[in-house]
């Protein structure tokens, strides 16, 4: 069976630090693999996606940037992180035939 | 441009009865609308999928249907329980977007003992 893995679970960060969540996907081959962040009481807003290796198209223009070095790796990244980019993080995995769509636990991102 | 909406934002009901928790979208292109269940501080749960050729789903308390011609799903959930409590989500895959996915804001649900 699938599952995907984040990490970590909760991160406080001071800000202009750097940032780096992963994402992995077991069980599956060539996932579509996706970032989505949901701010406090409010809904999903899709941040990047990827389709294969090296493949990735961003939704919403920001200081993050997301990477696929791996088949079932996906990683979320920042250089320097605004107040802002507070939040919760999710990964999400779709299989090729990109039917049901598939959640991580998520990454509660504290920025100070 | 596809837009999905969750009516009630909230909702709150005595354990015991049946409720209709209802999401629309305003372009009827869609591979397929999926429903998903997330509790607090957690990741979302897939519920039920359904195909855009497929006019309902069912999982044991649980039944979606989808009316693609007028943008419409509602879920049915029967003899509600307090574990029913959390916030319910709909998602539409749209044609010709790619594998994107629009999510609705959802609706809080509430099932008091």
């Amino acid at each position: 069976s699938q599952t995907i893995h984040q990490w970590p679970a909760t991160l406080v960060q001071p800000v202009g630090s750097p940032l780096s969540l992963e994402c992995t996907v077991e069980g599956t081959s060539n996932p579509n693999l996706y970032w989505y962040r949901q701010a406090a009481g409010r809904g999903l807003q899709l941040l990047f996606y990827s389709v294969g290796i090296g493949q990735i198209s961003s939704e919403v223009p920001q200081n993050l940037s997301a990477s696929r070095p791996q088949d079932r790796q996906f990683i979320l990244s920042s250089k320097k992180l605004l107040l802002s980019d507070s939040g919760f993080y999710l990964c999400a995995w779709r299989d090729y035939s990109g039917a049901e769509q598939y959640f991580g636990p998520g990454t509660r991102l504290t920025v100070t | 441009k596809q837009e999905v909406t969750q009516i009630p934002a909230a909702l709150s009901v005595p354990e015991g009865e049946n409720l209709v928790l209802n999401c629309s979208f305003t372009d009827s292109a869609i591979y397929n609308l999926q429903w998903f269940r997330q509790d607090p501080g957690k990741g979302l749960t897939s519920l039920l999928l359904i195909q855009s050729s497929q006019r309902e789903q069912t999982s044991g308390r649980l039944n979606a249907s989808l009316d693609k011609s007028s943008g419409r799903s509602t879920l049915y959930i029967a003899a509600s329980q307090p574990g029913d409590s959390a916030t319910y989500l709909c998602a539409v895959r749209p044609q010709g977007g790619g594998f994107k996915t629009i999510f609705g804001a959802g609706t809080r649900l509430f099932v008091k003992a």
